[in-house]
């Protein structure tokens, strides 16, 4: 199974809203990472959290990292209708997982205008 | 900068051809890695390289070959292609190489992606 795993798999919601979306992961970390794949595109990395940082902002986008339950979460502050996207958490494991980053399935958000 | 390209876009084979996709990248990048991506699921490891000359297995690696002669150049092989490996893969690149502890971190450029079908 995967290394990080999102949910929920899919999120609808309304312009102005907040989207919380989760992420979990089974093994150790260096970093986690926040990636973003409009429709029939590549994904584009949205944000970076190192394994000694709890929480870091972006712009409209919290991303928070608890090392402890292995999982991190990406909020999105008053969506709007230009994030529409599958949202993707990617793990780079210790080096007794290889030299890979490993991806999970995704969220779907959908924010309707 | 160019940055991630791909090529093709599209490509339709037949079952038992072979073809390979073309990866480059112009931002002098160690780390590149391929990953295809099925409808409503997320990405999975073909393979990668963390150096010219040094290529290894990721997750799904059976029927796909890889080779890194160059560090701007990553093509991924199908030697016989089957409908299983109907997909979009995606060629990715980082300056870091992931899995090193204390290393420092950077985030992955993706390129666009092929859409391949194999009938």
């Amino acid at each position: 199974s995967q290394q990080g795993e999102e949910d929920p798999q899919a999120l609808s919601i309304q312009e102005g809203e907040n989207a919380t979306m989760n992420c979990s992961y089974k093994t150790s970390i260096n970093n986690l990472q926040w990636y973003r794949q409009n429709s029939g595109r590549g994904l584009v990395h949205l944000i970076l959290i190192r394994s000694n940082e709890r929480e870091k902002h972006s712009g409209r986008l919290r991303v928070t990292l608890d090392t402890s339950k292995k999982s991190s979460s990406l909020l999105i502050t008053a969506s709007r209708a230009a994030d529409t996207a599958s949202y993707f958490c990617a793990t780079d494991a210790r080096k007794a997982a290889g030299n890979k980053l490993t991806f999970g399935g995704g969220t779907r958000v959908l924010v309707k205008p | 900068n160019a940055g991630v390209t791909q090529t093709p876009k599209f490509q339709v084979l037949k079952t038992g051809q072979s073809m390979t996709l073309q990866c480059a990248q112009d931002m002098n990048h160690e780390y590149m890695s391929w990953y295809r991506q099925d409808p409503g699921m997320g990405l999975r490891l073909i393979h990668y390289s963390v150096g010219a000359g040094i290529t290894d297995q990721g997750e799904v690696p059976n029927g796909y070959n890889v080779s890194r002669s160059t560090t701007e150049d990553f093509p991924l092989r199908l030697l016989s292609a089957a409908p299983s490996q109907t997909s979009v893969y995606f060629c990715a690149s980082s300056a870091n190489i992931p899995g090193l502890a204390g290393g420092p971190s950077y985030e992955q450029y993706f390129g666009p992606g092929t859409r391949l079908t194999v009938t």
